[in-house]
């Protein structure tokens, strides 16, 4: 069965404190794994795809990474708008085609 | 380019009130989704479209229909609402169905009384 564990559940960091996020995921066959941001009380914001091992995609201060079991958002230097829920999402090669989510990290930025 | 929108934005309902939740977007998918996020667990999908007059179940779609009359509207129904059914539903749209991202709309919070 399809399975995505994000950790930690929440993180707290200083502003410009660089930290990571962790998708660890188990599917039968990765067809792709996504990044969103959700800030509160809206939808999820796509924010990278990515398709095989050793693949990484970088958008200002975040930089995603992706191995055979797992993926990592880094966050450099990170500001107060960063703050938000990152959620993971698998999509398999097989079965229903359907994304599968992660129940995300929610990040706070302290000034 | 407005994207995705959903409406309404809020709702209350008495337990077995009936409700359609709107979805609509203009950027020409083929795809699109619904989805209902609960605390503490990840999105999950309830149906989905794969054109205009075709619809499908997904991982929850007991309690709910659907339908997509037109290619740029997918609309939520409740038929008899239970308390279970309190959530936020996102609506989603893509341009294929694999491999590619999804854009989600604003979101309806809805509670069931």
């Amino acid at each position: 069965e399809d399975q995505v564990t994000q950790s930690p559940e929440a993180l707290r960091l200083q502003e410009g404190e660089s930290s990571s996020l962790n998708c660890s995921y188990t599917v039968s066959g990765l067809r792709g794994l996504f990044w969103y941001r959700q800030d509160p009380g809206k939808g999820p914001e796509f924010l990278f795809t990515l398709y095989s091992a050793g693949e990484e995609k970088e958008k200002e201060r975040l930089k995603a990474t992706l191995t055979k079991k797992e993926s990592f958002l880094h966050i450099t230097a990170p500001k107060p708008e960063d703050s938000a829920t990152y959620l993971c999402a698998v999509q398999a090669k097989t079965g229903a085609n359907n994304l599968f989510f992660g129940t995300g990290t929610r990040l706070t930025v302290i000034p | 380019n407005a994207g995705v929108t959903q409406t309404p934005k809020f709702r209350v309902l008495k337990t077995g009130q009936s409700m359609t939740l709107l979805c609509a977007q203009d950027m020409n998918h083929e795809y699109m989704y619904w989805y209902r996020q609960d605390p503490g667990m990840g999105l999950r999908l309830i149906h989905y479209s794969v054109g205009e007059g075709t619809t499908a179940k997904g991982e929850v779609p007991d309690g709910y229909n659907v339908s997509r009359l037109k290619k740029q509207n997918f609309l939520l129904g409740l038929e008899s609402a239970a308390p279970s059914q309190t959530s936020v539903y996102f609506c989603a749209s893509s341009y294929r169905r694999l491999a590619v991202e999804q854009y989600f709309g604003p979101g309806t919070r809805l509670t069931v009384t």
